[in-house]
């Protein structure tokens, strides 16, 4: 069965700082891959998606992404956070096959924390 | 275009009780899917609907059902209520065809069980 691990719980970062957030899939093959945020009492937002092609995936806000295959990773990164940037962010990976439809594995979340 | 609308956003129920809860996709989507979040067990996928007819499901008790109209529109529907089933309840719609489409996601139900 696919598994997403997101091995920071909670993370710190200043503001101006740059943030890394890890994210390791578990997975026959490369799956859709996507990261989300979620802010307090909101919905989850999609920053950005990797279906195929390069591997370094620019997400709105500023994300980027960059799928590694050889370390079946698909770190979040931005170089500059803002008080804005603090919420928790998801790691997902989607179906491979049509037939499974639509849905998504997600990690268990970093919360991210920004101080001033 | 209007996005994905949950309905209620809050719900307080006790235990034993039944609940439906309501999500209106975006115009012209025909998957809806439903997810579960609770800080123990994180986000998990409940089911999702596509042109009325389930086309997967997750692990969960046969107490979680849903259903989607003609309208794409969907419901979920929680039996016998346990303290457990206290959680966000997210719907996502999505095109649905062809292959894997973005999933955009409503702002919740907030489900707490007494």
């Amino acid at each position: 069965a696919q598994s997403v691990t997101q091995p920071d719980i909670h993370i710190t970062v200043s503001e101006g700082a740059s943030l890394e957030l890890r994210c390791n899939y578990s997975y026959g093959a490369t799956p859709y891959l996507f990261w989300y945020v979620q802010s307090p009492g909101q919905g989850l937002q999609l920053l950005l998606k990797y279906f195929s092609g390069d591997t370094l995936v620019q997400g709105i806000k500023g994300f980027e992404a960059e799928f590694k295959r050889s370390q079946s990773s698909f770190n979040l990164r931005k170089p500059s956070v803002h008080w804005s940037d603090a919420a928790e962010y998801f790691c997902a990976v989607g179906p491979l096959f049509k037939a499974a439809g639509n849905k998504l594995t997600f990690g268990g979340g970093t919360r991210v924390l920004v101080k001033p | 275009k209007a996005g994905v609308t949950q309905t209620p956003r809050y719900l307080i129920k006790t235990r034993g009780q039944q609940v439906t809860l309501s999500c209106s996709p975006i115009s012209g989507h025909r998957s809806v899917s439903w997810y579960q979040q609770t800080p123990g067990q994180g986000l998990q996928f409940l089911f999702e609907y596509f042109s009325e007819t389930q086309r997967n499901k997750g692990n969960f008790p046969g107490r979680f059902s849903g259903r989607q109209f003609s309208n794409s529109r969907s419901e979920m529907n929680v039996s016998t209520l346990e303290l457990g089933d206290s959680a966000l309840y997210l719907c996502a719609s999505s095109l649905g065809q062809p292959a894997y489409n973005e999933q955009f996601f409503g702002p919740g139900t907030r489900l707490t069980v007494l």
